[in-house]
């Protein structure tokens, strides 16, 4: 069965630290991309980053990067220097065939100062 | 404007009436989605079309449905719709042409603000 799994229903960081949202993923299709959003409370889905199953490098975005296991199956957001925009729902998410993007339960971060 | 948008951001309607949402996207993209995001509840993929033409229809009752009359604009009417409909319903683009291989670069979904519907 193709899903998406954040276990994490709500972190906190605080202000200037790193954090890590953990995803996993399950898929018998040898092709895939893995995607991280980021949802504030105004509701628009905002793409952070992406990551093939060919990549060989880990993806990078500014402070965002994506911790790449394809043996452990998990893709995990790591934000770096925490600002206090950064609070809001972040959601993992796996491109199946025909661009059909699987959705986690997402994690709720808040930043604390 | 940029980017993806919606309208109307806010919509109250009673089981009875008829309404359509409305998405625009200004980046040349050729595949548009249509999302419904329920309270504790996953992002579910409600339509796609690619080129105009649906290409995947997600067992949506059929007091929702779609129009795509150009690669930049989607539609969705809804009418006789029920109280567990009330929800967040999200539009996005992608660029690439479905079924031709995919990449970061086409394969990547932007989406609209979303437009918050009330059924009462």
């Amino acid at each position: 069965a193709q899903k998406i799994t954040q276990t994490q229903p709500g972190m906190f960081v605080q202000e200037k630290e790193a954090v890590t949202l953990d995803c996993t993923y399950d898929t018998s299709d040898p092709s895939y991309g893995l995607f991280w959003y980021k949802q504030p409370s105004s509701g628009e889905m905002i793409f952070l980053i992406y990551q093939g199953s060919y990549d060989q490098q880990n993806a990078t975005e500014g402070r965002y990067s994506l911790n790449f296991q394809k043996a452990r199956k998990s893709a995990n957001l790591v934000i770096s220097a925490s600002q206090l925009g950064d609070s809001a729902m972040y959601f993992c998410a796996m491109r199946l065939y025909g661009n059909k993007l699987v959705f986690g339960a997402g994690t709720i971060l808040r930043v604390k100062s | 404007e940029t980017g993806v948008t919606q309208t109307p951001r806010h919509l109250v309607m009673g089981m009875t009436n008829k309404k359509s949402l409305k998405c625009e996207q200004h980046l040349g993209h050729n595949a548009m989605y249509w999302y419904k995001q329920s309270a504790k509840k996953p992002l579910e993929l409600m339509f796609v079309y690619s080129l105009e033409e649906r290409v995947e229809n997600n067992s949506v009752p059929s007091r929702f449905s779609p129009e795509c009359p150009n690669s930049s604009h989607l539609f969705l009417h809804l009418h006789t719709l029920q109280p567990e409909d009330s929800a967040l319903y999200l539009c996005a683009s992608s660029q690439g042409i479905l079924g031709t291989g995919g990449s970061a670069l086409t394969d990547t979904q932007y989406f609209g603000p979303g437009t918050r519907l009330t059924v009462l």
